[in-house]
């Protein structure tokens, strides 16, 4: 069956434009995590969606970042007036349920995000 | 204080030697265990999950929680060059949905 799925897989933009990540989750997977990784460095949280409500968006680094989900499915992250720190490599992660045994999280191969 | 803590190595083991990978994490409440591979340039790849004390045993890996101490390991036996990798531990938080990485072990295996 088909894994998490990302697109683009790289993504190189200028400073101040706005980009738009997408992450198709594995079917069937109610819950979807986006995280960010800088370069040699850990996992960073972003948000959490169960279905298309997020009750967790306390990682969102601004106002410049946003994401949304439709239809318990495909979601998008968009970074608006991009600067040169948000340059790194964002995952996408979904599991069954989002909670109690049986929640493992798979992996998306990820886009890295360059900003001139 | 951080949700999880790993020492971040390297951890140098031979060829055919156990690698043993620690991690910590500060929430009583939490739940699920998990451990992840990353080979460098790609994404985090589940190697184990584990729910309640003890073992748990999978091929060459096995799974140790002690949720009494708080602590969660990762035996590898026999290990291989191939598995010289970063190796991050995640824990969910008290209702489960949010997942704490901590900053993961880098591991060679040397032949």
């Amino acid at each position: 069956g088909a894994g998490v799925s990302q697109s683009p897989s790289n993504k190189v933009t200028e400073k101040g434009k706005d980009v738009e990540l997408r992450c198709d989750p594995i079917s069937g997977h109610t819950a979807l995590y986006w995280y960010r990784q800088s370069l040699g460095q850990g996992l960073e949280f972003l948000i959490y969606f169960q279905g298309n409500s997020a009750p967790d968006k306390s990682g969102l680094p601004s106002d410049r970042f946003s994401a949304e989900r439709t239809g318990g499915s495909v979601s998008t992250l968009t970074i608006q007036r991009t600067q040169q720190e948000d340059s790194a490599v964002y995952l996408c992660a979904s599991s069954y349920q989002g909670g109690g045994s049986g929640n493992e999280q798979f992996f998306g191969p990820g886009t890295r995000l360059t900003v001139l | 204080q951080k949700e999880v803590e790993q020492n971040s190595g390297p951890l140098s083991v031979p060829e055919g030697a156990i690698a043993s990978l620690n991690c910590t994490y500060s929430d009583r409440g939490s739940q699920s265990f998990f451990w992840y591979r990353q080979y460098s340039g790609k994404s985090p790849e589940l190697i184990m999950s584990i729910y309640s004390n003890g073992d748990k045993e999978d091929g060459r890996f096995t799974a140790q929680l002690n949720k009494a101490s708080q602590y969660v390991s990762l035996l590898i036996r026999d290990s291989q060059p191939s598995d010289s990798a970063t190796y991050l531990c995640a824990v969910t938080g008290v209702g489960f949905n949010k997942f704490y990485f901590g900053s993961g072990t880098k591991l060679n295996v040397k032949p």
